[in-house]
Formats: structure tokens, C-alpha cells, sequence
């Protein structure tokens, strides 16, 4: 059980926008810690997609943007293309009680039709 | 251009301690502000995070495999090592090691080895 919710699947059509959630909790994201998403196409390592709740990385498109709010965060990607399918993640920090660690959604694998 | 690399074992036994080394170029760990941390993923499962170490040699562990980890350093060599001890077939992932930005996201990562527990 992630300690970040994201979706298990979404889907669209080429051109279409979709957008992925990321779901946690006051010792998280609502706690204020940034959010950074993630796409990993199969086979290959994560690559860093969006940091900082929002920032894009030199050489990632302008289709992927990154949003936060309260104690969730979206990823949404337009005009989708079908290189665009592969594994979301979402990742931050998590300081509570029991301990701190950085963590990881469970990620959403986007399905382009 | 900044690269890490992962190297070990392909195969362990149950029981068995794993060593993994991280060689990293293209940045010094001595001054690499944010550090590097090790990252696994399950065949066709998520991502966890498991150990980080700092330019200043402070260590972070995963909260649930805490007494099993071990991360450590070497500047001179441009090396980070991870020991897991008692490995067990649940154990079995691809293990990353990436590097840290100013942020906490992880901006730079190795290939990844697939390191599989088994008798």
C-alpha cells in the first residue's frame, strides 16, 4: 500500500488531454513537501518529468505540467502521443511519527488508444 | 555529462547479505549538495525508496527496512554502497541508484540490475 493514491490506469485517445492524481495525506504532500512525477517507458530507468510541483526539466515538452493542491497533485499531459505511454509516478517526502522517508505513488500506467 | 551506474550481484541466496556499488561521474559526492539515494521496483511493481546519504555523510533509511540497510560512501572512488543483509525472495527487484536535487527529486538515475533471491 503506497502512501501516495494514484490510479492504477488512464486512458486517451491521440490528441486528447489526460490527467493523472496524486493522492496524499498531512504528513506528505499536504504538509507542504514538493511533488515531482516521473514517466518510465517499459524496460527503461525513471526518467524525471516534472519537479518542484511544476517545473519542467530542460528537454521535456511543454504538453506535460504538473499542478498541487491542498494534499493532492496532478500531472496532466496534452495533445497525447503515442510515445507518450508508459508508467506515471509521483513521488515526495513523509515525515510523521514513525519516521521519515521519501515515497512514491503507485503508479498509473497511461494507455494511448 | 552526469551518469550513475549500478553493479553487483545478479543472484543471491536466501539469507544472504547483498552488496550493490553506485559509480557515479559528471559530479563529485563530496559536494553533490542533495546526495544520492538507492530506489528498487518489484517486477511490475512501484517504486520504493530505500537508503540516502548526503554530501556530509548523513544517512537516511526506509522507516520498514531500516535494520536491514547499510549505505555508505567512498569520494575518492566517486562510489556509494548499499549492503542489504537476510535477503529474501520478496527481495527480488531491479535496484536504482539515483542522485538528489535541491528539490528531493531524484534527477539523475542509473540503469538499473535486476537482482534476483533464490536458492
Amino acid at each position: 500500500q503506497s502512501v501516495l493514491t494514484q490510479p492504477p490506469s488512464v486512458s486517451g485517445a491521440p490528441g486528447q488531454r489526460v490527467t493523472i492524481s496524486c493522492t496524499g495525506s498531512s504528513s506528505n504532500i499536504g504538509a507542504g513537501y514538493d511533488v515531482h512525477w516521473y514517466q518510465q517507458l517499459p524496460g527503461t530507468a525513471p526518467k524525471l518529468l516534472i519537479y518542484g510541483n511544476s517545473n519542467r526539466p530542460s528537454g521535456v515538452p511543454d504538453r506535460f505540467s504538473g499542478s498541487k493542491s491542498g494534499t493532492s497533485a496532478s500531472l496532466a499531459i496534452t495533445g497525447l502521443q503515442a510515445e507518450d505511454e508508459a508508467d506515471y509516478y509521483c513521488q515526495s517526502y513523509d515525515s510523521s511519527l514513525s519516521g521519515s522517508n521519501w515515497v512514491f505513488g503507485g503508479g498509473t500506467k497511461l494507455t494511448v488508444l | 555529462q552526469v551518469t550513475l551506474k549500478e553493479s553487483g550481484p545478479v543472484l543471491v541466496k536466501p539469507t544472504e547479505t547483498l552488496t550493490l556499488t553506485c559509480t557515479v561521474s559528471g559530479f563529485s559526492l563530496s559536494n553533490a549538495r542533495m546526495g544520492v539515494s538507492w530506489i528498487r521496483q518489484p517486477p511490475g511493481k512501484a517504486l520504493e525508496w530505500l537508503a540516502h546519504i548526503f554530501s556530509n555523510d548523513e544517512k537516511s533509511y526506509s522507516t520498514s527496512l531500516k535494520s536491514r540497510l547499510t549505505i555508505s560512501k567512498d569520494t575518492s572512488k566517486s562510489q556509494v554502497v548499499l549492503t542489504m543483509t537476510n535477503m529474501d525472495p520478496v527481495d527480488t527487484a531491479t535496484y536504482y541508484c539515483a542522485r538528489m536535487g535541491e528539490l528531493g527529486q531524484f534527477d539523475y538515475w542509473g540503469q538499473g540490475t535486476l537482482v534476483t533471491v533464490s536458492s
